[in-house]
């Protein structure tokens, strides 16, 4: 199984600011087939289901705000959130699915300083 | 509208029995994989079951191999999952969530909360 490492585990970041958030995979997600990485980050909101932000590792979901970016190859990603809003206070998990099981990292919340 | 829709989430003794439903609608259902992920209280997203779009393979996490059946009815648009032999530590949100050709989870139903307490 493919283990994905998050970091860091929490981030309080003020109104307005950037937020960083990094993710290992335990291997290689590179997918041969149209050389890309197959990494997707999505939110998570108290009492809401998981929501795709971003997939092949950089490509927004339609309807994201474009504040959300995804970035990095190999094993080392990063998801920013730009000029941190109020409604982005959220848990973030990475997830690979370049094979079974599809696995989350633990997750990284992240709230207003 | 597309949507997935879980049902039969309870309150259950240990070591009983509950079968999960997953109503898909507004997307050919019999041409994606679905799966089934958890979140127990204060805790992450835990990956529990797979199924292929024809039904044909399934995946399980080694914390419910032998006890969870993941299955599909592509007749009726529905995914299951039945538990058997159920713990406390599975009590969680269980959710469906549809993949995307085989990679990503675009799409996840908003989720049944299973109980297991006495």
């Amino acid at each position: 199984d493919i283990e994905m490492t998050q970091s860091p585990d929490y981030l309080a970041v003020p109104l307005g600011e950037r937020a960083t958030i990094n993710c290992k995979p335990s291997q290689s997600v590179l997918y041969s087939s149209n050389n890309k990485d197959s990494l997707a980050w999505y939110q998570k909101k108290p009492g809401q289901p998981p929501q795709l932000l971003i997939y092949w590792a950089s490509t927004r979901e339609s309807g994201v705000p474009d504040r959300f970016s995804g970035s990095g190859s190999g094993t080392d990603f990063t998801l920013t959130i730009n000029n941190l809003q109020a409604e982005d206070v959220a848990v973030y998990y990475c997830q690979q699915y370049y094979s079974t099981p599809r696995t989350f990292g633990q997750g990284t919340k992240v709230e207003i300083k | 509208e597309v949507q997935l829709v879980e049902s039969g989430g309870d309150l259950v003794q240990p070591g009983g029995s509950l079968r999960l439903s997953c109503s898909a609608s507004g997307f050919l259902f019999s041409s994606y994989g679905m799966h089934w992920v958890r979140q127990a209280p204060g805790r992450g997203l835990e990956y529990v079951s797979a199924i292929t779009y024809d039904g044909h393979s399934t995946y399980y996490a080694d914390s419910v191999k032998g006890r969870f059946t993941i299955s599909r009815d592509n007749s009726k648009n529905t995914l299951f999952l039945q538990m058997t032999s159920l713990r406390p530590d599975d009590t969680a949100v269980y959710y469906c969530a549809k993949d995307l050709g085989d990679w990503f989870f675009d799409l996840w139903g908003r989720g049944t909360l299973v109980t297991v307490s006495s």
